[in-house]
């Protein structure tokens, strides 16, 4: 069965500190897609990423980071230098049969200022 | 493109009541999805269509019933409500075209339960 595991619940940071949220996943499938999505307090669900798994090769995008490791099934992800607007849920998920999604049960992250 | 609409966006019910949550999507994607989100849990799956003309039962799909209406549409209806049906809704589609793989939430609908 499908299962992620966020195991922090909440993480605060001073403003422009780096925060890193950790995301374990189990899977039998050997093709499969990993997520992460970012759930501000409006509420809507913000895409970050996604990558398969035949694709390891770790990835930066402006202040966001990535660190895909699937010999220990991890999928890790880094705000560098932390702002008020990060402030937020984040998810990671993973797909499975016909294209569900299996969500952690997230991180929040509140960022001081 | 307004991608995957729901509505309605806030709704409260009395214990009892009935109501449907309409989702549609614009996309042409074969695939929807309904998630339920409730502090602390995550997104948990209630029910899905992988295609026009079947759905599926999720992780938690008791007290809930389902209609894919054509491709475009997917709603949910609460029978006969209960409090702990209190959540927020979010529709969902997907497809996977030429390799890529598209995966579209909507913005969610809040449901009380009293």
């Amino acid at each position: 069965a499908q299962k992620v595991t966020q195991a922090q619940t909440e993480i605060s940071v001073v403003e422009k500190e780096d925060v890193t949220l950790d995301c374990v996943y189990e899977t039998r499938d050997t093709t499969y897609y990993l997520f992460w999505y970012k759930q501000p307090p409006s509420g809507e669900l913000v895409f970050l990423i996604r990558r398969n798994s035949f694709d390891e090769q770790n990835e930066i995008s402006g202040r966001y980071s990535w660190n895909f490791q699937k010999s220990t099934s991890s999928f890790n992800f880094t705000i560098t230098a932390s702002q008020v607007v990060d402030s937020a849920v984040y998810f990671c998920a993973l797909n499975y049969g016909n294209n569900r999604l299996a969500f952690g049960k997230g991180n929040q992250v509140v960022v001081i200022p | 493109n307004a991608g995957v609409t729901q509505t309605p966006k806030f709704q409260v019910l009395k214990t009892g009541q009935s109501m449907t949550l309409q989702c549609a999507q614009d996309m042409n994607h074969n695939s929807m999805y309904w998630y339920r989100q409730d502090p602390g849990m995550g997104l948990r799956l209630i029910y899905y269509s992988a295609s026009e003309g079947t759905t599926d039962k999720g992780e938690v799909p008791n007290g809930y019933n389902v209609s894919r209406l054509n491709k475009r549409e997917f709603s949910l209806r609460l029978e006969s409500a209960a409090p702990s049906q209190t959540s927020v809704y979010f529709c969902a589609s997907s497809e996977v075209r030429q390799g890529r793989y598209e995966q579209y939430f909507g913005p969610g609908t809040r449901l009380t339960v009293t």
